[in-house]
């Protein structure tokens, strides 16, 4: 079946720019969760959805910074005012369950900000 | 903090098993060890998880030592196409709402190049 979905693939923005990241998750998938990962790093939660709620946004690095899956499937990652910093790999990773079941990472949106 | 400690980087040979150890050694009792991997420009992949047993699927097998502070991922026979790099993550379980989920904090991880 179809996997996790994401894009753009790749994203280019100015500094100041806002933008704005799609992750299409399993069908069915009640959790999602979105990481960021710098060059040659892991990558660092961000924040968790169950269905529509978001449970935990503590890995948000700043206020610029938020996401909203509105209906419980499709969410989007925003980015305001984009920063050279912001720079990264944003994954989205969807699940069927809350404990102890894997996450389905996508091919992740790669940000550079100029 | 990632809890974990892994290797920077092994090298195997094709059709080798390939061994990659995990120190984990404040691991708590209900706590989980995760195995994922990253491909060059892919999101991780799931490859196997245990508690105290050991356990085996179709990629690979996990080898967990009776104290629970290391454990190892086998590759039994790997190929070209195992090159990526192997993170072994404790699974954080918490609570928000009164809901339980789990949490994955990715370490550096080992870089495994698997070479003919």
């Amino acid at each position: 079946g179809a996997g996790v979905s994401q894009s753009p693939r790749y994203k280019v923005a100015k500094r100041g720019q806002d933008v704005a990241l799609r992750c299409d998750p399993i069908s069915g998938h009640v959790s999602l969760f979105w990481y960021q990962q710098a060059l040659g790093q892991g990558p660092e939660f961000l924040t968790y959805f169950q269905n529509e709620a978001q449970l935990d946004k503590s890995g948000l690095p700043s206020d610029r910074f938020f996401a909203e899956r509105p209906e419980g499937s499709v969410s989007t990652l925003k980015i305001q005012r984009t920063q050279q910093e912001d720079s990264a790999v944003y994954l989205c990773a969807s699940s069927s369950g809350g404990t102890g079941h894997e996450q389905y990472f996508g091919p992740g949106t790669r940000l550079t900000v100029t | 903090d990632a809890k974990t400690t892994q290797p920077p980087s092994m090298d195997c040979a094709e059709g080798r098993a390939a061994n990659l150890p995990c120190n984990h050694s404040t691991i708590s009792g209900n706590e989980y060890v995760y195995w994922y991997r990253q491909i060059h420009s892919q999101g991780p992949q799931y490859i196997i998880h245990g508690l105290k047993n050991n356990e085996t699927n179709e990629m690979a097998s996990l080898i967990i030592t009776e104290d629970r502070k290391s454990s190892t991922l086998i590759l039994p026979h790997a190929t070209l196409r195992d090159t990526a790099v192997y993170y072994c993550i404790v699974y954080d379980f918490l609570n928000a709402g009164g809901t339980s989920y789990g949490k994955l904090t990715f370490g550096q991880g080992t870089i495994l190049t698997v070479h003919p």
